[in-house]
């Protein structure tokens, strides 16, 4: 079985801070993993996928996440934020064998940007 | 091409009624996942299916609810005789393949409050 750890249930920054959201998870598979993100009374959209490759993966409005299998980790992270970053982040994770697609997800961190 | 449409948007129900939410998923897709957001918790994969078939119901309480992906039309997560717990934000997700790693796209979910 897989589960997902997000320690942070919220974390306030002020716009253009740095800021990371931690993301641990627990599997005995190999695993995909994924960040989506929530803004208020919408679905999730996926914000980056790992899937193989380079252990650093990007995303097109300057998030990026860092794969590490050691730690079991894939925090997110934001080097300057913006007031449109203000929504809830999920990570998730899919085992790469004996699944048939469904997602495991963490609780989610809130981050709330604040001028 | 539009996306993951669900509806209603929202639902209120009194204790004892039936549910019922419908997803239609984007063009072309063929899988559809339902996943159920308690309050201050993250996604619960409740069941995935494909066109007339139920490929994995391992996250679905063994009462009261039920899915469907007919043939034509959108897929169905009825819920009878609806309580309070039931409460929650469901959201349905579409993919065009079976593949692990293939994204899923989120419709924007049906909020079920039970009075």
């Amino acid at each position: 079985a897989q589960s997902v750890t997000q320690l942070d249930s919220q974390v306030p920054v002020f716009e253009e801070a740095p800021v990371e959201l931690r993301c641990n998870y627990s599997s005995s598979v190999s695993v995909y993993l994924f960040w989506y993100v929530q803004y208020p009374n919408q679905g999730l959209q996926l914000l980056l996928k790992y899937l193989s490759g380079s252990t650093l993966v990007e995303s097109i409005n300057g998030f990026e996440a860092e794969f590490n299998k050691s730690q079991t980790s894939f925090h997110l992270r934001k080097p300057s934020v913006h007031i449109s970053d203000t929504a809830e982040y999920f990570c998730a994770v899919s085992p790469r064998r004996g699944s048939q697609g469904n997602l495991i997800f963490g609780k989610g961190t809130k981050l709330s940007v604040k001028p | 091409n539009a996306g993951v449409m669900q509806n209603p948007r929202h639902l209120v129900r009194r204790r004892g009624q039936e549910a019922r939410l419908r997803c239609s998923p984007m063009k072309g897709h063929s899988h559809v996942y339902w996943y159920r957001q308690l309050p201050e918790e993250g996604l619960k994969f409740m069941v995935y299916l494909q066109k007339e078939n139920i490929i994995d119901e391992s996250g679905m309480p063994k009462e009261r609810f039920s899915a469907e992906f007919p043939k034509e039309g959108p897929s169905i997560l009825r819920i009878q005789q609806v309580v309070r717990g039931d409460s929650a934000a469901y959201f349905c997700a579409s993919s065009p393949l079976v593949q692990v790693q293939e994204t899923q796209y989120f419709g924007p979910g049906t909020r079920l409050l039970v009075l």
